[in-house]
């Protein structure tokens, strides 16, 4: 069965450091998003992107975030200068249909701690 | 504000007692109601989508319902297998433009 895969699983990393979080969507899916979880707390959007450029945002994607599908396949998210309080899981997801967040598939999730 | 409140924030069965879980919205715009599945240390397993008020959908023990104001999802004679957190987001238009809201998720154990 088709998945979306992310790596690092988990990645731990040093205040002010730069990080870049990968995604492998679904081959045949069209729309990307990352989102967030902080421990104990609500799964957060942050970005949805579709042909190559960011289609919406919310008000955490500022401007320390960025997104790249630099090859066709994958689908990054850099953090450039990371904060404490930026630890949290990180979800790619991925969608075929039209439409943000339609039937959206998840990745297991990126694990990234701030120390 | 629009928001989405789900309830009760844990609840524990015993295996073969059925129950239901509460997502309630107030948001304008109302565009999709999606139910997650997600088990620790995961990312969000997709379940169903809603569309409009009346609208039922079912997958093995689990039902999902919706009206103007929530949704609930039903859950059968659950399995221990059945124990996960159950997401609700609902996706709104917001600030020109549509948005996924989630809820803080119902917890729930089903004992053998």
């Amino acid at each position: 069965e088709p998945e979306v895969t992310q790596t690092p699983s988990h990645q731990v990393t040093q205040m002010g450091q730069e990080v870049i979080l990968r995604c492998v969507p679904i081959s045949n899916h069209l729309y990307f998003y990352w989102y967030r979880q902080i421990l104990g707390q609500k799964v957060e959007f942050l970005v949805s992107f579709y042909n190559n450029e960011i289609s919406e945002k919310s008000e955490i994607f500022d401007d320390q975030f960025s997104v790249e599908r630099p090859d066709g396949s994958n689908f990054t998210l850099k953090i450039r200068s990371t904060k404490l309080e930026d630890s949290a899981m990180y979800f790619c997801a991925s969608s075929a249909l039209q439409g943000l967040n339609t039937e959206a598939f998840f990745g297991q999730g990126t694990r990234l701690t701030v120390v | 504000e629009d928001q989405v409140t789900q309830s009760p924030e844990a609840l524990r069965l015993q295996e073969g007692e059925s129950s239901s879980l509460n997502c309630s919205y107030t948001v304008s715009g109302l565009r999709g109601l999606f139910w997650y599945r997600q088990d620790p240390g995961k990312g969000p397993e997709f379940l169903f989508t809603l569309y409009s008020a009346g609208e039922e959908k079912e997958k093995e023990r689990l039902k999902a319902t919706l009206t103007k104001k929530e949704s609930f999802l039903h859950i059968t004679a659950p399995k221990p297998e059945d124990s996960a957190t159950y997401l609700c987001a609902v996706q709104a238009w917001m600030d020109s433009s549509y948005k996924l809201i989630f809820g803080s998720g119902t917890r729930l154990l089903v004992r053998p």
